[in-house]
């Protein structure tokens, strides 16, 4: 398997543009997870789906950030308008079962607002 | 909900040295205890996992050890290599309940080896 994928590696953009992040998990697993990581508040859970349906959108930082799952083999994560400090590298991960299951991560998107 | 501390924020090293990271967690339902690797400009990447039926485990240099009644939980490295230099991250989390499937993860600790 190729392991979970993310597109665009790196974005750059100003600020006020709508920013579209994509992932594609791991065939077969039911759960996708999406992050942020930054120096000053390290690696948060922004949101996270089970079978496509959003489960828990607690960590996602403000109505600006929207996230969707049409089907079990993509997601998007979409900021608009972008802000500077949204830059941050953003990752992906997905797992197999809930209970004990490993999450695998994707490479990251490296975002950057000017 | 959860919440996971963990010290320190940096560590140094020798190499050969033996290196330990400290977690602690608050909520006593987590009951699986991962520890992720993330070298620079990588992924995180899973090294090592305990259950909370278990104390202790190892894996080579690595091994985790967990302490349910005080809810803490620790890595430890022995003979540290250049190559164990990394941010490392401990998490938790628990297979039931509403939380299911999350993980809260640590602040992470910057593990440097010098040769």
């Amino acid at each position: 398997d190729a392991g979970v994928i993310q597109s665009p590696r790196h974005e750059v953009t100003e600020m006020g543009q709508e920013v579209t992040l994509r992932c594609k998990p791991i065939s077969g697993h039911d759960y996708l997870f999406w992050y942020r990581q930054t120096m000053m508040r390290g690696l948060e859970l922004l949101i996270y789906f089970n079978n496509n349906v959003p489960i828990d959108d607690s960590g996602m930082p403000e109505d600006r950030f929207s996230a969707k799952m049409p089907n079990a083999s993509f997601s998007t994560l979409k900021i608009q308008p972008s802000e500077p400090r949204d830059s941050a590298v953003y990752f992906c991960a997905s797992s197999l079962r809930a209970a004990f299951g490993t999450q695998y991560f994707g490479p990251g998107t490296r975002l950057t607002v000017l | 909900g959860e919440n996971v501390e963990q010290h320190p924020s940096t560590l140094s090293v020798q190499e050969g040295d033996s290196a330990v990271i400290k977690c602690t967690y608050s909520d006593s339902a987590s009951n699986y205890f991962p520890w992720y690797k993330q070298e620079l400009g990588k992924r995180p990447q899973l090294i090592i996992d305990i259950r909370s039926n278990v104390g202790e485990k190892k894996d080579q240099r690595i091994a985790v050890t967990l302490n349910k009644t005080a809810k803490h939980f620790s890595l430890h490295i022995t003979e540290t290599q250049p190559e164990d230099s990394a941010v490392y991250f401990c998490a938790a989390g628990a297979d039931r309940g509403s939380t299911l499937g999350r993980l809260y993860f640590g602040r992470g600790t910057q593990l440097t080896v010098w040769p």
